[in-house]
C-alpha cells in the first residue's frame, strides 16, 4: 500500500457546525501533515506530527484541531470555521522524520464553508 | 531560510514541443530538490527528486531536471510534450538534510498548458 487515503474528499458545512478530516497511510511513515491549498496557490504548511506528536503548529487558528490517535491515522477537527477556510486541504506523510524523501500525498478533502 | 522561485506562472506549448519549467533556489546548506505535479482536484505527485547523488535526475512521465549548483537552478524539462502534462507544477525545497525534522517550501507553481 502505498498510499495516503483522505476522507471525506468534499464537505460542506456551516459555520456552527462541527466536523472532522480523516487522512489514513499504511506505509509505515512517522511524520504526517496537514496542509491547506486555495486555488492556483500552492500548499501551506498548517501541522506536522512526528511519531504521533505534534512536532509544528504553523499559528493555525484553535478553530482547526489536529490529532493523531496513531502511526497510521491522522485527524483534523474543524469548528466555528469562516468562508475563508474554504480550501483543499492536503494530508501527506513521509519516512522517518525528514523530508528528504518527499512527500506522500493523499488527494485532498475540497472543503467548502457556507 | 530556503526558498524557491519558479519563473512564468504560465507556460504554454503546443503537443510535441520541448517543455522547460523553470526553478531557482535559495538554500543556506546543500538543498534536496523536488517537483511535484498537481492535476486539477487531485492531491500533488512526486515527479522527482535531488538528494546529492547525480545532477541531472530522471523521474515519472518522461520528466527530468539537471541540478546546477553554480546557477542555483533545477529547471525541469520534457523533450516532447503530450495532452496529459497539462498541469500544476511545483517546485520545492527542503529547510534541513539528515534525519532532523523538515519541512518543503514550494514555490508558487507552474500551470502548463498543451495545445493539440
Amino acid at each position: 500500500d502505498t498510499e495516503v487515503t483522505q476522507t471525506p474528499k468534499h464537505l460542506v458545512m456551516g459555520m456552527t457546525n462541527k466536523k472532522s478530516l480523516k487522512c489514513e497511510q499504511h506505509m509505515g511513515h512517522r511524520a504526517m501533515y496537514w496542509y491547506k491549498q486555495k486555488a492556483k496557490k500552492p500548499p501551506e504548511l498548517m501541522f506536522v506530527y512526528s511519531y504521533e506528536k505534534l512536532s509544528i503548529n504553523e499559528s493555525v487558528p484553535s478553530r482547526f484541531s489536529p490529532e493523531c490517535p496513531n502511526s497510521s491515522l491522522l485527524n483534523l477537527h474543524l469548528h466555528a470555521l469562516q468562508p475563508e477556510d474554504s480550501a483543499l486541504y492536503l494530508c501527506a506523510s513521509t519516512r522517518g522524520q525528514n523530508t528528504n524523501y518527499g512527500y506522500t500525498f493523499g488527494s485532498g478533502t475540497r472543503l467548502t464553508v457556507v | 531560510a530556503q526558498s524557491v522561485t519558479q519563473l512564468g506562472s504560465h507556460v504554454s506549448v503546443s503537443e510535441g514541443a520541448l517543455v522547460l519549467l523553470r526553478c531557482n533556489y535559495s538554500s543556506s546548506v546543500p538543498p534536496y530538490l523536488f517537483w511535484y505535479v498537481q492535476y486539477p482536484n487531485q492531491g500533488l505527485q512526486l515527479l522527482l527528486k535531488y538528494t546529492s547523488a547525480a545532477t541531472l535526475v530522471k523521474g515519472i512521465n518522461g520528466f527530468e531536471a539537471e541540478f546546477k549548483k553554480s546557477e542555483t537552478s533545477f529547471h525541469l524539462t520534457k523533450p516532447s510534450a503530450h495532452m496529459s502534462d497539462a498541469a500544476e507544477y511545483f517546485c520545492a525545497v527542503s529547510d534541513v538534510r539528515g534525519s532532523t525534522l523538515g519541512r518543503l517550501y514550494f514555490g508558487r507553481g507552474t500551470q502548463l498548458t498543451v495545445w493539440p
